[in-house]
């Protein structure tokens, strides 16, 4: 089975503050995704990362970067937290670009801005 | 752009009822995938089903089925036989075929409960 494990459940920062999640998966995807969830706005793409090195933006970019610098692994950087980063981020994985490839989610973490 | 709308954002259903939960969808692409997420209550989000827009069968899994109707732009998942697992948010979402992206477009969720 794929696994998709994220680095925290829960995390609390403070506005301001550098905030890192992190996003393994086990099973030698080409791609990586960083999701947003918000109550009545569902899932919204924040990057993506089709290959080592590699990044794109999604919808909502914005006061986000990542990193990918092995293939199992993708980060997602806060660089300055503020209280309207407070979401639910669920990381995902999937085999190749396109072609209909189900992704698989991790578990997600719920970020609370203070 | 494609979009992706669920338009109830809650359903009800008792146990070992059906129901169907709505999605319809726009875009001008011909060959896309289709799909159904379950994310229970501080659980993971696993898929449900799939369908492929160039199979004109409905795809089945066990107790989940869904009514595809390409022309209508509408993508429809029926739960049978109702059981208090399946509680939970549904989203459903799109996906281009081909393209650089890979991402997926979700609609807003409906949140199902079971009652016993």
């Amino acid at each position: 089975d794929v696994k998709v494990t994220q680095s925290s459940r829960y995390l609390v920062k403070r506005t301001g503050e550098k905030v890192f999640l992190e996003c393994v998966q086990d099973m030698d995807h080409e791609n990586m995704f960083w999701y947003r969830q918000d109550p009545g706005l569902g899932l919204r793409l924040i990057y993506f990362s089709y290959d080592v090195k590699m990044k794109e933006k999604g919808d909502i970019p914005e006061g986000y970067s990542v990193s990918r610098e092995k293939k199992e692994r993708f980060s997602l950087i806060l660089e300055s937290a503020s209280t309207n980063q407070t979401s639910m981020y669920l990381c995902a994985s999937s085999l190749i670009p396109s072609g209909g490839a189900t992704q698989y989610f991790g578990p997600g973490t719920r970020l609370l801005v203070l | 752009a494609q979009t992706v709308t669920q338009s109830q954002p809650e359903m009800s259903v008792q146990e070992a009822e059906t129901v169907t939960l709505s999605c319809t969808y726009d875009t001008s692409e011909s060959d896309y995938y289709l799909f159904w997420y379950k994310q229970p209550p501080s659980r993971q989000m696993i898929l449900v089903i799939r369908q492929e827009a160039y199979k004109q069968q409905n795809a089945t899994e066990n107790r989940f089925s869904v009514n595809f109707q390409k022309a209508a732009k509408s993508f429809s998942l029926k739960i049978s036989d109702s059981q208090l697992g399946d509680a939970a948010m549904y989203f459903c979402a799109y996906l281009n075929y081909g393209g650089s992206q890979g991402n997926l477009i979700f609609g807003k969720g409906t949140k199902l409960s079971v009652k016993p």
